[in-house]
């Protein structure tokens, strides 16, 4: 099983350019979320989705945008890439959008500005 | 507002000796703990969760931990460790209905020598 898919798994970008990680899913999920991960810190919440059409700012948004066309589908766009974009990019996703549940994650896309 | 505490970003232990991960949470409402295990270029996974249904949570691979209110810890524990046990460990809580929205510790780096 697949489970949750990011691309691409390492990318280095240039002050200023801009490029979208890709997440798709393939276990029906509709609540999808992306972390990021800096070094020495906890997963911090970007953005969310609760379904296709619905997306919602999480924790630490700026700089970055989402859209959720489809069920399987949640990538996260940068516009203007600035090193402390720098980090490690953690898509995932659950079945419902109770606290208890459990939250299964992609392998993550590690980022580097420069 | 919820947040939790990882004391000690790095542990070493023998293999065979006694694994003790602690982790310390702040929530104003009843939470939901978790435990996630990250290997090596690899994503998170679900290693056990509290729930409220048992304050003793028996996970995945030998690993436990014990919900304690009185303290609000949630300590994970192994009683022998193993070489494949190297990888970080966090500690997050939940609590809000609507999305599965993580708030996590910052991570206790495991490693075990021979």
């Amino acid at each position: 099983n697949a489970g949750v898919t990011q691309t691409p798994k390492f990318r280095i970008l240039k002050i200023g350019q801009s490029m979208t990680l890709q997440c798709t899913q393939d276990m029906n999920h509709n609540y999808m979320y992306w972390y990021r991960q800096d070094p020495g810190m906890g997963l911090k919440l970007i953005y969310y989705s609760v379904g296709a059409g619905i997306t919602d700012k999480g924790e630490v948004p700026n700089g970055y945008n989402v859209s959720r066309s489809t069920t399987e589908d949640f990538p996260l766009r940068l516009e203007l890439a600035a090193p402390s974009q720098t980090s490690v990019y953690f898509c995932a996703s659950s079945n419902t959008g109770q606290p208890n549940t459990e939250a299964f994650f992609g392998q993550g896309t590690r980022l580097t500005v420069v | 507002a919820q947040s939790v505490t990882q004391l000690g970003s790095h542990v070493s232990v023998s293999e065979g000796a006694l694994v003790l991960l602690r982790c310390n949470y702040s929530s104003s409402v009843p939470p939901y703990l978790f435990w996630y295990v990250q290997y090596p270029n690899q994503g998170l996974q679900l290693l056990l969760k509290y729930t409220s249904a048992a304050t003793l949570v028996k996970g995945i691979n030998g690993f436990e931990a014990e919900f304690k209110k009185s303290e609000t810890s949630f300590h994970l524990t192994k009683p022998s460790a193993h070489m494949s046990d190297a990888a970080e460990y966090f500690c997050a809580v939940s609590a809000i209905q609507g999305a599965q929205k993580l708030v996590f510790g910052q991570g206790t780096r495991l490693t075990i020598n021979p």
